[in-house]
């Protein structure tokens, strides 16, 4: 079983600043199949990036992801407002355990 | 446009069993597997398993063996998540989510068990 670490668990930013987290699986993983997604309290997930580096429909070019093997990152290069949520990242299924941006 | 909807929020006794229901349209039904995914109250999500929209076919991850069942009545494009023998840390919002992982997922469904 693939285990998938976040770090770090909570990441405290200001608006206009630029947010790197980071994914880690316990063995080398495809990339196909390595997603992003951010959740603010009381709505389901949304999806950001599938493929480790593709932008779901709709998503602002300030979300990037990276990575390949078993590092992977998502970075915002500046926080808006509507930024501040948790972050998951997800493997063929499994989660991570959610970074959490707060400002 | 694509829609999973969810029947609302449960509460339920321990040891009872609740049947938790995602209504997929927008879409042709049989195209696409669902997923179920699990939050418990202020934490992260986890996958439960998925099941075939084609054949019925379940695929359950491991923890979410045995009291959990995964169904469907195609006739109506509707998945279903049976919990059975309910306890108070099956307390969560339970959501749907289409094989793609791609939006929108089901609005998640809060089952609450206590006595």
């Amino acid at each position: 079983e693939i285990v998938l670490t976040q770090s770090p668990g909570t990441l405290s930013l200001s608006p206009g600043e630029r947010a790197t987290l980071s994914c880690r699986a316990s063995q080398s993983v495809s990339s196909s199949y390595l997603a992003w997604y951010q959740q603010k309290p009381g709505q389901a997930p949304r999806l950001l990036i599938y493929g480790a580096s593709s932008r779901a429909t709709g998503i602002p070019d300030r979300f990037s992801g990276s990575g390949s093997g078993t590092d992977f990152t998502l970075t915002i290069s500046r926080l808006e407002p509507e930024d501040f949520a948790v972050y998951y990242c997800q493997q063929s299924g499994s989660f991570g355990q959610g970074t959490k941006v707060e400002i | 446009q694509v829609q999973l909807v969810q029947s609302g929020s449960e509460l339920k006794k321990p040891g009872a069993s609740v049947k938790v229901s995602c209504k997929a349209s927008g879409y042709i039904f049989t195209s696409y597997a669902i997923n179920w995914v699990r939050q418990a109250p202020g934490q992260g999500l986890e996958w439960m398993g998925w099941i075939n929209t084609n054949t019925g076919n379940p695929t359950y991850v491991q923890g979410f063996t045995g009291r959990f069942v995964f169904s469907l009545d195609s006739s109506v494009s509707t998945a279903y998540l049976q919990i059975s023998s309910l306890k108070a840390e099956d307390t969560a919002v339970y959501y749907c989510a289409r094989e793609d992982w791609s939006d929108p997922w089901g609005q998640g469904t809060l089952v609450t068990v206590s006595s």
